[in-house]
């Protein structure tokens, strides 16, 4: 059964930081791993979504890599802005797309 | 494109009743929908897979009598909590996936409902 540990599982830095989210996951036949963003009592913002071919994927501030050999990925965030305090999941996605989520990590930006 | 909404967005019900939530894809036909439940700074836990016109698959655990899944059209899933109490009381959020595109692996999830039972 694939299972999905985020470290640390809470995070408060000062803005301007550059921080790395981890992700790592025990069973290596995945179909893609997916990082999302989640604002308190509200749904899943997907942010990227990297395919188990892929290495890593870029939007704006956010870097994701992906290990699959190793199980892990890493979520990299570029000057940390308060805005970006949520908490943040990464799901991996194996065969039947089934989503299996890790705990997720919550980050706290101050100004 | 790819946005999926939930309906109602937060609901309060005494013990003993029925809620039914819905989970639309707006934009796309989604040939599967899962649901997925949150507890209080929790991680999000798989609750069923619905794929258009079958039956759901529960995951372990689940109690398909009480937690009713209809896919009945390509845009539309509901979920009805059957006699609800406390312990029901939770987040529920909805993805869609739409498996005959290119990038069908993909899941798009809704901004979910917040569930609560008196």
């Amino acid at each position: 059964k694939q299972e999905v540990t985020q470290i640390p599982a809470a995070l408060s830095v000062p803005e301007g930081e550059n921080l790395v989210l981890n992700c790592s996951f025990t069973d290596s036949a995945i179909y893609n791993l997916q990082w999302f963003r989640q604002d308190p009592g509200k749904g899943l913002t997907s942010l990227l979504l990297i395919q188990s071919s892929q290495r890593e994927q870029t939007s704006g501030r956010l870097n994701a890599s992906l290990d699959k050999s190793s199980g892990r990925s890493t979520l990299y965030i570029a000057a940390s802005q308060p805005g970006d305090s949520a908490t943040y999941l990464c799901a991996v996605n194996n065969a039947g797309n089934m989503l299996t989520f890790g705990g997720g990590t919550r980050l706290m930006v101050k100004p | 494109g790819a946005v999926v909404s939930q309906h109602p967005s937060w609901v309060i019900c005494k013990s003993g009743t029925s809620v039914k939530i819905e989970c639309r894809s707006l934009d796309f036909q989604a040939t599967t929908m899962f649901w997925y439940r949150q507890f209080p700074k929790k991680s999000l836990m798989l609750m069923a897979t619905s794929n258009e016109g079958s039956k759901a698959t529960y995951e372990q655990g689940v109690e398909k009598d009480k937690f009713l899944i209809n896919h009945a059209s390509l845009t539309l899933s509901t979920l009805t909590v059957t006699s609800a109490h406390p312990e029901d009381s939770s987040f529920y959020i909805c993805s869609a996936r739409d498996g005959r595109r290119s990038q069908g692996d993909e899941q798009f999830f809704g901004p979910g409902t917040r569930l609560t039972v008196l």
